[in-house]
């Protein structure tokens, strides 16, 4: 069973350079996300999506760019890479069972660093 | 922006002995779940909370939810070097389903 794949799993940006972080399910999840995860920390939502060509922001959206054109694809846009942005960063999926208590499902990340 | 305060940040302890890690909010969570992540990897889900005042045994974890559903508890009894990891949770809130999470807990088991 795939699960949630991303890639890559490893890159290096310089600053300025841009890039797409590919993700893709193959549960038929609803719901998909894009965590970022600084060094020790726990995870910030960058973005959501609730659906086919519907996303939403959540708490650090801004430098990032989403799409959802279908089920299984939501990749994530970096369009002006900053240090800042250096982070592994998680995707995400889940189908909602009443809102109470859906399991996420985690890729296994990737590491993004912006020199 | 809605918080989930961790503590301790950073926990070592000696195997076999027992610990509690604790995640705490000032807001009402419709739910709430504990995720263990090892290094390179995702977070991977330990179990779901929903009820106030509500406890789960996982094994030697026990995991409770507080009446107000503000606050959440991990407790480790006899801990092992397997249980080393980064302990995460995250919670829900009414009428929305992003999910939000902790600050985390770094936990060490030193043979």
């Amino acid at each position: 069973n795939a699960g949630v794949t991303q890639t890559p799993k490893f890159r290096i940006l310089k600053i300025g350079q841009s890039m797409t972080l590919q993700c893709t399910q193959d549960m038929n999840h609803n719901y998909m996300y894009w965590y970022r995860q600084d060094p020790g920390m726990g995870l910030k939502l960058i973005y959501y999506s609730v659906g086919a060509g519907i996303t939403d922001k959540g708490e650090v959206p801004n430098g990032y760019n989403v799409s959802r054109s279908t089920t299984e694809d939501f990749p994530l846009r970096l369009e002006l890479a900053a240090p800042s942005q250096t982070s592994v960063y998680f995707c995400a999926s889940s189908y909602p069972t009443g809102g109470t208590g859906n399991t996420i499902y985690f890729g296994e990340g990737s590491w993004l660093t912006v020199v | 922006t809605q918080l989930l305060e961790q503590s301790p940040q950073f926990l070592s302890i000696q195997e076999g002995e027992n610990l509690t890690v604790y995640c705490n909010s000032s807001s009402v969570f419709s739910s709430l779940q504990w995720y263990r992540q090892e290094p390179g990897e995702g977070p991977v889900l330990l179990v779901t909370v929903v009820t106030g005042g509500e406890v789960k045994k996982l094994k030697r974890l026990t995991f409770q939810f507080g009446d107000a559903r503000k606050d959440s508890s991990l407790h480790i009894t006899a801990a092992q070097p397997g249980d080393t990891g980064l302990y995460l949770c995250a919670g829900r809130y009414f009428g929305n389903e992003k999910l939000t999470f902790g600050t985390g807990t770094r936990l060490t088991i030193i043979p």
